[in-house]
Parts: C-alpha cells; sequence; structure tokens
C-alpha cells in the first residue's frame, strides 16, 4: 500500500524568507503523479504544484518548486519569497493507478 | 462563477437521521470524487466517478452512498449518521487529459461541507 509521510507539523518562515516542506512516500509503482495541494483557512483546498513521476525535472510555479527525488521517494516543496498568503496547510499527495493518498499536512505559519 | 460547489456548507443533525450533500461541477469535468476529512485534519478519498461510473470505492461504511445523475452531479448519501461521520466532506472534480489515470489529474476541490452529528 502507498504511504505519504509529512513528517513536520508545522513550520513557520519569516516574510519573505525561503521555507521547505518535506514529504516523503512508499510505493512500488513506476508510473505516478505527486502533488502539493494548499488549505487555508478558508478551508479550500488549492492545487500548488504538480510532478509527473516519469519526468526528471523538477516542476516550478511561480515561488514554488519542488525537490523531486525518485530513487530516495522524497517530494519536498520550496516556497521562496514566502508572502502572509502562504499561510495554511499543505498537503502532500500521490496518485498512483488506484489510489490516491494524502499526507497528514503541514501547518505553515508566516511570520510579518 | 464556483467551479465546484457543495450544498450545504454547514450541516447540523441528530445522530440515526439521513442526509444528503449536494456537489456540482461547472469544469466539465469527467471524474468527481468524495473526500472526508476528519478532526485531525486527515483527508482520506471514499469515492470516485468517472462518467456517472464508480470507479473508486474505498473502505467507507455503506451507509454511505454515492450517487451520480450525471457527470456534472455527485451527491453523498448518509444513513443512520453516527458520531463518527461529524467530519468536513470535499467534492472535488478533475479532467481527464489523455496523460495519466483520473486519478492522477489534477483535482479541484469544492468548498467543503461541516457535518456535525450530534
Amino acid at each position: 500500500a502507498q504511504t505519504v509521510t509529512q513528517s513536520q507539523p508545522e513550520m513557520s518562515v519569516q516574510e519573505a524568507e525561503t521555507v521547505t516542506l518535506s514529504c516523503t512516500y512508499d510505493t512500488s509503482e513506476s508510473d505516478y503523479y505527486l502533488f502539493w495541494y494548499k488549505q487555508p483557512p478558508s478551508r479550500q483546498m488549492i492545487l500548488v504544484i504538480r510532478q509527473e513521476a516519469y519526468k526528471q525535472q523538477n516542476a516550478t510555479e511561480n515561488r514554488f518548486s519542488v525537490n523531486f527525488q525518485k530513487a530516495a521517494k522524497s517530494f519536498s516543496l520550496k516556497i521562496s519569497d514566502s508572502q502572509l498568503g502562504d499561510a495554511a496547510m499543505y498537503f502532500c499527495a500521490y496518485a498512483g493507478y488506484q489510489k490516491v493518498t494524502f499526507g497528514i499536512g503541514t501547518k505553515l505559519q508566516v511570520i510579518p | 462563477d464556483t467551479a465546484v460547489s457543495q450544498t450545504p456548507k454547514y450541516l447540523v443533525t441528530q445522530m440515526g437521521n439521513d442526509k444528503s450533500i449536494k456537489c456540482e461541477q461547472n469544469l466539465g469535468h469527467d471524474t468527481m470524487y468524495w473526500y472526508k476529512q476528519d478532526s485531525k485534519k486527515f483527508l482520506k478519498i471514499m469515492f470516485s466517478y468517472n462518467n456517472k461510473e464508480l470507479i473508486i470505492n474505498e473502505t467507507v461504511p455503506n451507509r454511505f452512498s454515492p450517487k451520480s445523475p450525471d457527470k456534472a452531479h455527485l451527491n453523498l448519501h448518509i444513513n443512520s449518521l453516527e458520531l463518527g461521520d461529524s467530519a468536513v466532506y470535499f467534492c472535488a472534480s478533475s479532467q481527464l487529459s489523455g496523460r495519466g489515470l483520473p486519478l492522477q489529474e489534477t483535482q479541484y476541490f469544492g468548498p467543503g461541507t461541516r457535518l456535525l452529528v450530534l
């Protein structure tokens, strides 16, 4: 069974600084997708970034980028130039052939 | 325009009652999902429909029954509500792009329905 582990329940970052959220997963599948979703206090889940496992290149989306290490089964999210609006719960998710699995989330606090 | 909408937003009810949560998406997507997020924020998929066909049915009590009258709607009916059903329920949708399976596409989530069973 696939598992997704987010080992940091809470993180904080100063505004304008950079923070990295970690995510590791376990799978025997070779083709899968990985996601980071953001859930602000408003509760709505929003996609931050998506990575296809067959692609070597790390996905980037403006201030958000990932460090995808397939062999290590690691998928960390880097947020550069943190903004107050980045404060939220961040969920790492794995999508394989038959299942999507979410991590337990990391709560990110942004300090002005 | 709301992409994925859910009604109601809040639902407070007594144990033993039957309730429904409705979900509609106007994105033209072909796949819809129901998730449950418990008090510890853990998000777990419950069901998924692709073109009105059930493709995922996780281990949930059979008191939960999804119904998809058409591609744009996926409703969740819950019979004999229990205290442990209290949670936030999210609907989501996605569209097959040709590469990947339905689950592997980006999902667009609704605002959630907070269910409280007393």
